[in-house]
């Protein structure tokens, strides 16, 4: 099993520009995130998905957009990229309730510029 | 705004001693708890988590406790070794929620 692949790994944007962070996981989990991370900051959740067709917003989801279409893919949209949007992105998934565990990418660095 | 924090932002330990890390949550509702690690450059990894009717749970050199009482949660690892150098996270998880604090940062000296 591959896990949480993230794509791109790096990612240098101007201000106004958009992009697409991909996401995928192949453990057949239902529930997804995306977060932020600034640096030595926690991770903040922007937006949540708990099954094909349903996402939701989290704490910071200004500037973002997301789609389930499927189980496996969880893409996060950045429309018009703004300098506040420099930062650490994670995908991570987990199988349906409180006590399963949290599998996450290696992180999408995105630098708006 | 968050639910869950750490008491220190960074914390310094002599390989082969034991590290405590400490985090207060303010959701009493939370039905797990959860330490992650996250080393450098990577995404954050599941160490241990206990769910909220219990109050200690152990894995292999780590412990974590919880008082509810005070809302509380540590994490203890033992004789840190220099592998154990990364920041960790609580976080704590209700249903499909999954909230985390601000880091602990752990640097391990030799």
């Amino acid at each position: 099993n591959a896990g949480v692949t993230q794509t791109p790994k790096f990612r240098i944007l101007k201000i106004g520009q958009s992009m697409t962070l991909q996401c995928t996981q192949d453990m057949n989990h239902n529930y997804m995130y995306w977060y932020r991370q600034d640096p030595g900051m926690g991770l903040k959740l922007i937006y949540y998905s708990v099954g094909a067709g349903i996402t939701d917003k989290g704490e910071v989801p200004n500037g973002y957009n997301v789609s389930r279409s499927t189980t496996e893919d969880f893409p996060l949209r950045l429309e018009l990229a703004a300098p506040s949007q420099t930062s650490v992105y994670f995908c991570a998934s987990r199988g349906q309730g409180a006590g399963t565990e949290a599998f996450f990418g290696q992180g999408t660095r995105l630098t708006v510029v | 705004g968050e639910s869950v924090g750490l008491h220190l932002p960074t914390l310094s330990v002599q390989e082969g001693d034991n590290s405590i890390i400490n985090c207060a949550y303010s959701n009493s509702a939370s039905d797990y708890f959860i330490w992650y690690k996250q080393e450098s450059g990577k995404g954050p990894q599941f160490i241990i988590d206990i769910r909220s009717n219990m109050d200690k749970r152990q894995g292999q050199r780590v412990t974590v406790l919880l008082n509810k009482t005070v809302k509380h949660l540590s994490l203890q690892i033992a004789a840190t070794q220099p592998g154990d150098s990364a920041v960790y996270f609580c976080a704590e998880s209700n249903d499909y929620k999954l909230s985390f604090g601000a880091g602990t940062t752990v640097t391990v000296r030799a």
